[in-house]
């Protein structure tokens, strides 16, 4: 099973809201992926968690709070966001951190975000 | 970080093989070439994975060079649903993935 599960798969929030995605793996692996994808663009990377602590945050804004609550899980936490945060959120996961044996980088299927 | 080339776009027909090419030319030794292929509005999908030589697998095969400053991702006979972007990435050893801004291929009837 190389299953990747976000939900839920759309929101609509206001700048004013706070909401959560999350995102689910039962692969056993250790490091969980955020990823934001604007349209046409390529995925760009958010967050790392290996052994379910942040190793990499990519210069995110604040509105932006990562959490893993544990192995399988990775929650990301929304607060006054921006109607420019609207975008496709992928979760992805690996055995370790990529780049170390060439592990491979399982992703779910995207939240599709729009701050109105 | 190793940074990737690839062409923004190819267009092809049913039934061809396509073959997309990613230049990465200061690849370290410990990377691996890894490809993904992506749908509108969906994640990335893992295609295909290798170091060196040739890799095959059911969906495509993946040709490197023996200096592995290329790689050439390979699609037998292609059908309307290979229509996708190609996203092809070195892992760099201790860093992350970043996507370049891979290849948009039409395959038309």
């Amino acid at each position: 099973d190389t299953e990747v599960t976000q939900t839920p798969k759309h929101l609509v929030m206001g700048m004013t809201n706070k909401k959560s995605l999350k995102c689910e793996q039962h692969m056993g692996h250790r490091a969980m992926y955020w990823y934001k994808q604007k349209a046409k663009k390529p995925p760009e990377l958010m967050f790392v968690y290996s052994y379910e602590k942040l190793s990499i945050n990519e210069s995110v804004p604040s509105r932006f709070s990562p959490e893993c609550p544990n192995s399988s899980l990775l929650n990301l936490h929304l607060h006054a966001l921006q109607p420019e945060d609207s975008a496709l959120y992928l979760c992805a996961s690996s055995q370790e951190r990529s780049g170390q044996g060439g592990s491979t980088q399982y992703f779910g299927p995207g939240t599709r975000l729009l701050v109105l | 970080l190793a940074k990737t080339t690839q062409p923004i776009s190819m267009d092809s027909y049913e039934g061809q093989e396509v073959n997309i090419t990613c230049s990465h030319n200061n690849i370290a030794t410990n990377d691996y070439i890894t490809w993904y292929q992506q749908f509108p509005s969906q994640g990335p999908r893992f295609i295909i994975q290798g170091y060196k030589t040739k890799v095959t697998n059911e969906v495509a095969s993946l040709f490197i060079p023996a200096d592995r400053k290329s790689s050439t991702l390979s699609l037998p006979r292609v059908s309307l649903s290979d229509t996708a972007v190609y996203y092809c990435l070195v892992a760099v050893y201790g860093q992350n993935f970043v996507f370049g801004p891979g290849t948009r291929l039409s395959v038309l009837p």
